[in-house]
Order: structure tokens, then sequence, then C-alpha cells
């Protein structure tokens, strides 16, 4: 299995902050790595796919970089409705995702 | 726009087998190139794939679940359906249907979810 572990767990921000999360797999994965936010009671919703490609009515304030182990996702100017829990997700074998980082209010 | 809506009991007793049902609208189940998937989320834990069944047939699981799991689509119905067998507490959860890609893995299509609980 590929490890996906994701720093911090918890954020607390406030409206405005810039916001990055990370999250490191187990071994290279190269690009195949997407980027969920979900929140309380609602399934999960896609953000970012390949890395770094922001899905089709995703703010521009998300992006997404990295490759191989190592992958970022941040938020540029944090809004009141991106506070929720962020998962990544490795597409490269047997997907797996992360434990989540929960963005909270400050 | 594709739907995806689970269905299946919500209480299940330990060492019974569960089974979900995913009614697909919108799209064909045998259409494109899809992974008709199945993923859970554990009470206040992270999201696991379970499996899918190809738009061609073929099927792949998580070797945590493969000698458990069946997912099988029925054309007929436009529905693919997951049977999970001698289940215990740890099979708690929320189990979701999705479509899923291109790209292969990424999930942009879910349903709303169905928890299923576990317990005698």
């Amino acid at each position: 299995d590929i490890q996906m572990t994701q720093s911090p767990s918890t954020l607390s921000a406030s409206v405005g902050d810039r916001v990055t999360i990370t999250c490191r797999a187990s071994q290279s994965i190269g690009n195949w790595l997407a980027w969920y936010q979900q929140k309380p009671g609602k399934a999960p919703n896609l953000l970012i796919s390949k890395a770094s490609n922001l899905e089709s009515g995703v703010p521009s304030r998300f992006s997404g970089s990295g490759s191989g182990t190592e992958f970022t996702l941040t938020i540029d100017s944090l809004q009141p409705d991106d506070f929720a829990t962020y998962y990544c997700q490795q597409c490269y074998s047997y997907w797996t995702f992360g434990q989540g980082t929960k963005v909270e209010i400050k | 726009q594709v739907q995806l809506q689970e269905s299946g009991p919500g209480l299940v007793k330990p060492s019974e087998n569960l089974s979900l049902i995913c009614n697909v609208s919108g799209d064909s189940v045998t259409s494109g190139t899809y992974y008709w998937t199945w993923i859970r989320q554990p009470p206040g834990k992270r999201l696991e794939w379970i499996g899918y069944s190809y738009s061609s047939g073929s099927t792949n699981y998580n070797p945590s679940f493969e000698s458990r799991v069946t997912i099988s689509v029925d054309t007929s119905k436009n529905q693919f359906s997951m049977r999970l067998i001698s289940v215990t507490a740890a099979d708690t959860a929320i189990y979701y249907c999705a479509r899923v890609g291109p790209p292969a893995g990424s999930v942009r299509d879910w349903g709303q979810g169905t928890l299923v609980t576990v317990s005698s």
C-alpha cells in the first residue's frame, strides 16, 4: 500500500489568510494526486487532479503543486466557505487517501 | 449530468453480508472510460477505496477488501452493486458510490452516501 500522510491534521486560520497543506506519499506517485474538500454530512468535492489541474468551477484561490512524494494544496485568501476538511488521494496504485486536514476558524 | 444514489440496509448484524446498490442516472454504466467505484468512510476516519468495476466489465479491489468484496454491474437496470461478506463492527461506515475518471482515480461524481451500521 502507498501511505499518504497530511500535515497538519488541524489548521486554525482567519479569513484572508494564505493556507498551505502538505501531503507526503510513502513512495513516488509522479503527479497522480488529487485534492478534495469535504464539509460535514456531505460527499467530498474534487478540487484538483493530477497534482495541479484545477477542476472546472473551483475558485482560482485554490492551487496544487508537487510531484514524486511531496505535494501541497494552497488556498490564497481563505474565504468563509473554505472552512472544511481537505483530503489528498494518490491515484497511482490502489487509490489511498490522506487522513485529512481540518481547516477551522481561528 | 450524472447522478448516483446508494440504497441498502442501514443496519447489518455482525457476520452477515452487506449488499448495496448504486442507481445511476444521466449516464450509462457501459459508456466511456469510467470506473464505477465504491468508497467508504468510517466515522471520523479517512476515506477508503474499496474497489471498482470498469466499463469494460473488469474489476479491481483494494487488497484490504479483496477476499470479502464483489462489485458487479447490472446493465439492464443501469446500476452497480457491492457485496461485502462477513461484516464486523469495523465495517461501520458511510458508503459512497462514485463515477471515477478520467484521469483515473479522480472522483468527480459521488452519491450522497449511505450510513451502514454493523451491530447486533
